[in-house]
């Protein structure tokens, strides 16, 4: 089956540090994969996605993630946190050449960077 | 991307009563999505409607319950019949986009509150 585990619900992280989102997958073909962020009281936002390709892939607001196929992880980062940074962040899993191609969903980590 | 726009972007509701709320693209668009998500919390998939056939709900939501209209590729309506204070939640609709319809893209969301 399908799957996304985001093991933290929460992340700290103090302004001006590097940040990290993990976000592991199982799928049983090749993996779309997703990263979203929801401001509060907002609406989802696309932040970058993996289809192919580079495994480094960069996004809005300064934003990447490395796909690495042999952990089947999917890792959010940033190198300077900015308190804005501060939301919820969304992993998402999609098998492309399966039968059920539907987003996939992770449970969300809330990311709070302290000033 | 698509520039998702949805109506009302929030309302309170008495139990017994429903509400519509509307989804609209500003380009056409063949697959739309209904979801919910309780607040800090991850997504759920209602339902998804092409224009021209019968919404495909998922497992848990019937359609007499979220009876939702596509009629044309720029718009949508989810409608929440019969309420419940349960029913309180957000809800947004998505379309994907990208060269290979591969992304999905959010409209800002209706946050329901039903007493």
């Amino acid at each position: 089956a399908q799957s996304v585990a985001q093991p933290e619900d929460q992340v700290n992280v103090a302004e001006g540090n590097p940040l990290t989102v993990k976000c592991t997958y199982s799928v049983s073909g090749n993996p779309y994969l997703f990263w979203y962020v929801q401001y509060p009281n907002r609406g989802l936002q696309f932040l970058l996605k993996y289809i192919t390709g580079d495994n480094l892939v960069k996004g809005s607001y300064g934003f990447e993630a490395e796909f690495n196929k042999s952990q089947t992880s999917f890792h959010l980062k940033k190198p300077s946190a900015l308190v804005s940074d501060s939301a919820l962040y969304f992993c998402a899993v999609r098998d492309m050449w399966g039968s059920n191609y539907q987003l996939i969903w992770g449970a969300g980590t809330k990311l709070i960077i302290k000033p | 991307s698509a520039v998702i726009s949805q109506k009302p972007s929030r309302d309170i509701c008495q139990r017994g009563t429903s509400l519509t709320i509307q989804c609209q693209v500003d380009s056409q668009v063949t697959m739309m999505f209904w979801y919910r998500q309780q607040p800090g919390q991850s997504l759920t998939l209602i339902a998804t409607a092409n224009q021209g056939s019968e919404a495909t709900y998922e497992s848990g939501f019937v359609i007499d319950k979220f009876p939702i209209s596509r009629p044309n590729l720029t718009f949508s309506t989810l409608t929440v019949s019969n309420m419940s204070p349960e029913d309180s939640s957000i809800y947004l609709c998505s379309v994907e986009s990208g060269r290979d319809q591969e992304t999905q893209y959010f409209g800002p969301g209706t946050r329901l509150l039903v007493l």
